[in-house]
C-alpha cells in the first residue's frame, strides 16, 4: 500500500499570503495524485487532478505541481473562504490512499 | 447537473450490518465508477473500494475484505455499500463518489451518510 504523507498537518495563515502544502508518496506514483478541499460538515471537493490539471470552477489561485514521489498544492493570495482541510489522494495503484490532511486556519 | 444522493443516517448495534445507498442523476450511471470513502469523526479520508456499475466488478481495500459488499441496481441508477459485523470503530460518515475509471480522481461526491455503531 502506498503511503501519502502531507506536511504540515496544520498551518495558520493570513489573507493574501501564499501557502504551499506538500504530499510525499512512499513510492513513485507518476502523476496520479489529486487534491481535495473539505470544509467543516461538507463533502470533499476536487481541486486539482493528475498533479497539475486544473478543474473547471476552481479559482485560479489553486495550482498543483510535482511528479514521482513529491507533490505540492499552492494557494496564491489566500482568501478567508480557503479555510479548510486539504487532502491528497493517489490513484496509481490499489488500494487508493489519502494523505492524513492539512488543516488551514485563516488568522 | 450531476448529483449523488445518499440515504439517511443510521444507528446500528455492534455485530449488525448497514446498507447505504447512493442514487445518481445527471449522467449515465454505467459510465462512472462508484467509489466509497469513509471518514471517522475528526479523522481523515479512508478509501474502501469501488464498483464498476457497468460490469458489477468490484475492488475492495484489504482492510474491509470479507465485511464489505458493493452492489448496484442499474435500473434505478443506485449503488449500495453494505458493511457487516459492525464495530464501534466503524462509526463514520460514508461517502460515495463518482470517478471515470478505477484509477481516477473522485469528480463528484455524495453528501455523506453518518453511520453510528453503539450498544
Amino acid at each position: 500500500e502506498i503511503v501519502l504523507t502531507q506536511s504540515p498537518d496544520f498551518q495558520s495563515v493570513t489573507p493574501k499570503e501564499k501557502v504551499t502544502i506538500t504530499c510525499r508518496a512512499s513510492q513513485s506514483i507518476g502523476s496520479s495524485l489529486h487534491w481535495y478541499q473539505q470544509k467543516p460538515d461538507q463533502s470533499p471537493k476536487l481541486l486539482i487532478k493528475y498533479a497539475s490539471q486544473s478543474i473547471s470552477g476552481v479559482p485560479s489561485r489553486f495550482s498543483g505541481g510535482g511528479s514521482g514521489t513529491d507533490f505540492t498544492l499552492t494557494i496564491n493570495s489566500l482568501e478567508a473562504e480557503d479555510a479548510a482541510t486539504y487532502y491528497c489522494h493517489q490513484s496509481t495503484s490499489l488500494p487508493h490512499t489519502f494523505g492524513q490532511g492539512t488543516k488551514l486556519e485563516i488568522k | 447537473q450531476v448529483q449523488l444522493v445518499q440515504s439517511g443516517a443510521e444507528v446500528k448495534k455492534p455485530g449488525a450490518s448497514v446498507k447505504v445507498s447512493c442514487k445518481a442523476s445527471g449522467y449515465t450511471f454505467t459510465g462512472y465508477y462508484m467509489y466509497w470513502v469513509r471518514q471517522a469523526p475528526g479523522q481523515g479520508l479512508e478509501w474502501m473500494g469501488w464498483i464498476n456499475p457497468n460490469s458489477g466488478g468490484t475492488n475492495y481495500a484489504q482492510k474491509f475484505q470479507g465485511r464489505v459488499t458493493m452492489t448496484r441496481d442499474t435500473s434505478i441508477s443506485t449503488a449500495y455499500m453494505e458493511l457487516s459485523r459492525l464495530r464501534s470503530d466503524d462509526t463514520a460518515v460514508y461517502y460515495c463518489g463518482g470517478a471515470n475509471s478505477g484509477y481516477a480522481p473522485v469528480d463528484y461526491w455524495g453528501q455523506g451518510t453518518l453511520v453510528t455503531v453503539s450498544s
